[in-house]
């Protein structure tokens, strides 16, 4: 079975400063693809960035990142120039590709705060 | 395009009942999944539904049940309500092939 670890509950970052969220996830497959999802508190998740295995390029969308090591299985999220809005609970996932079950395990999640 | 669109948003509901929270997902979707979040923790897969049919369960007891409709609304039922039931109850819908998914903002659900 998959894991996926967020061992930091919380983190703080000033406004137009730059953070990053850290992610470990244990598979035995080679195919998978990784997400990172933002829920603030209207409770919707929002998709922020996803990244295919077999792909060695990091995912990029806008101000976030991703540092995708395939061997260390890591996928942290880097967000640059963080804004109020970010503030969020953001949760790291997985979803296999093999097989017709698409479903998300999701970590813990960490609770990011922006200072203005 | 519509998103996905959950109902009820609050509901409590005392040990020992049942319910049914719906879910209305984004046109086109043919694969709808729920998930559980409790309080501070991330989302626990329940079960998803293609084509009206079940084709994964995580790691939660049969009174825990589905449906899906051909409208592509969908109901998740939960028999004799046990306070650990108490919960965020998100749906998910999404095409079968394809990675992306679009959320709905959940049902938050408290047993009593």
């Amino acid at each position: 079975a998959q894991t996926v670890t967020q061992s930091q509950p919380e983190m703080s970052v000033q406004e137009a400063e730059t953070v990053t969220l850290s992610c470990t996830y244990d598979t035995s497959e080679s195919d998978y693809y990784l997400f990172w999802y933002k829920q603030p508190p209207s409770r919707q998740m929002i998709l922020v960035i996803r990244q295919e295995a077999y792909k060695q390029q990091n995912a990029t969308e806008n101000r976030f990142s991703v540092n995708f090591q395939k061997a260390a299985k890591s996928f942290s999220l880097k967000i640059s120039d963080s804004q109020l809005g970010d503030a969020a609970m953001y949760f790291c996932a997985y979803r296999s590709r093999t097989g017709a079950n698409s479903k998300l395990t999701f970590g813990k999640g960490i609770t990011l705060s922006v200072r203005p | 395009e519509t998103g996905v669109t959950q109902s009820p948003t609050h509901l409590i509901k005392t040990r020992g009942q049942q319910v049914t929270l719906r879910c209305s997902s984004q046109s086109g979707h043919n694969t709808v999944s729920w998930y559980q979040q409790a309080l501070g923790q991330g989302p626990q897969f329940i079960f998803q539904y293609y084509r009206e049919e079940e084709n994964g369960r995580g790691n939660f007891p049969p009174r825990f049940s589905g449906l899906q409709f051909p409208n592509y609304s969908s109901e998740l039922n939960v028999n004799a309500l046990e306070l650990d039931d108490s919960a965020l109850y998100l749906c998910a819908s999404s095409f079968i092939d394809v990675y992306g998914y679009t959320f709905g903002s959940g049902t938050r659900l408290t047993v009593v």
